[in-house]
């Protein structure tokens, strides 16, 4: 079985702050990592993945994320955040031995950046 | 650049109603996938399709069926509506060996 937990719920950041939204991971093989932007009323957008190779991934709009295999985390950051990144983020998890396609998401983290 | 459609954006339906949904994966894309997200949910995976053939399926309840056609857009049909499938409704699509899937603006439906 695969999951993903997003240990909090909210987080609040000041504008130009740096952010972090945590995610750890639990497969049994190798894991392909994702996260994922959701604005009110939209679809999901693709932010960055971590498939193999350099752990620390960068994304679209200034993100990025660090792959720990020893701690079994994927946590997304940017340097210097914007009112504007304020959304629901989500991390998502598929096992490389896993026949589906399927994403596993977490249960998401609602970000909230204060001018 | 081409994103995922789907049709229709908002969808009013009675209980025991039927109703299907749309998606229209991006060009090229081998993959379609379909998700259900429940009011403050994160999504769940329902089925997918892989070259028109169904590759993998999840929690979709025998009620529902989908399909994808010989034209790649694919379209979820859902039966005997209940106050519970009131949903966002996602169709996401990808390249299976891009790994990432790009979804689309979702369709919400309300069951009353």
């Amino acid at each position: 079985a695969q999951s993903v937990a997003q240990p909090e719920d909210q987080v609040n950041v000041a504008e130009g702050n740096p952010l972090t939204v945590k995610c750890t991971y639990s497969v049994s093989g190798n894991p392909y990592l994702f996260w994922y932007v959701q604005y009110p009323n939209r679809g999901l957008q693709f932010l960055l993945k971590y498939i193999t190779g350099d752990n620390l991934v960068k994304g679209s709009y200034g993100f990025e994320a660090e792959f720990n295999k020893s701690q079994t985390s994927f946590h997304l950051k940017k340097p210097s955040a914007l009112v504007s990144d304020s959304a629901l983020y989500f991390c998502a998890v598929r096992d490389e031995g896993d026949s589906g396609y399927a994403l596993n998401f977490g249960k998401g983290t609602s970000l909230l950046v204060t001018p | 650049a081409a994103g995922v459609i789907q049709s229709p954006r908002h969808l009013i339906k009675e209980k025991r109603e039927t109703a299907t949904l749309k998606c229209y994966p991006i060009p090229r894309h081998d993959t379609v996938y379909w998700y259900q997200q429940g009011p403050g949910q994160d999504p769940q995976f329902l089925i997918s399709f892989y070259e028109k053939m169904q590759s993998d399926k999840g929690s979709i309840p025998d009620r529902f069926s989908a399909q994808q056609f010989s034209d790649y857009h694919s379209e979820l049909n859902m039966s005997s509506l209940e106050l519970g499938d009131s949903a966002l409704y996602f169709c996401a699509s990808s390249l299976r060996e891009r790994y990432e899937q790009y979804f689309g603006p979702g369709t919400r439906l309300t069951v009353t």
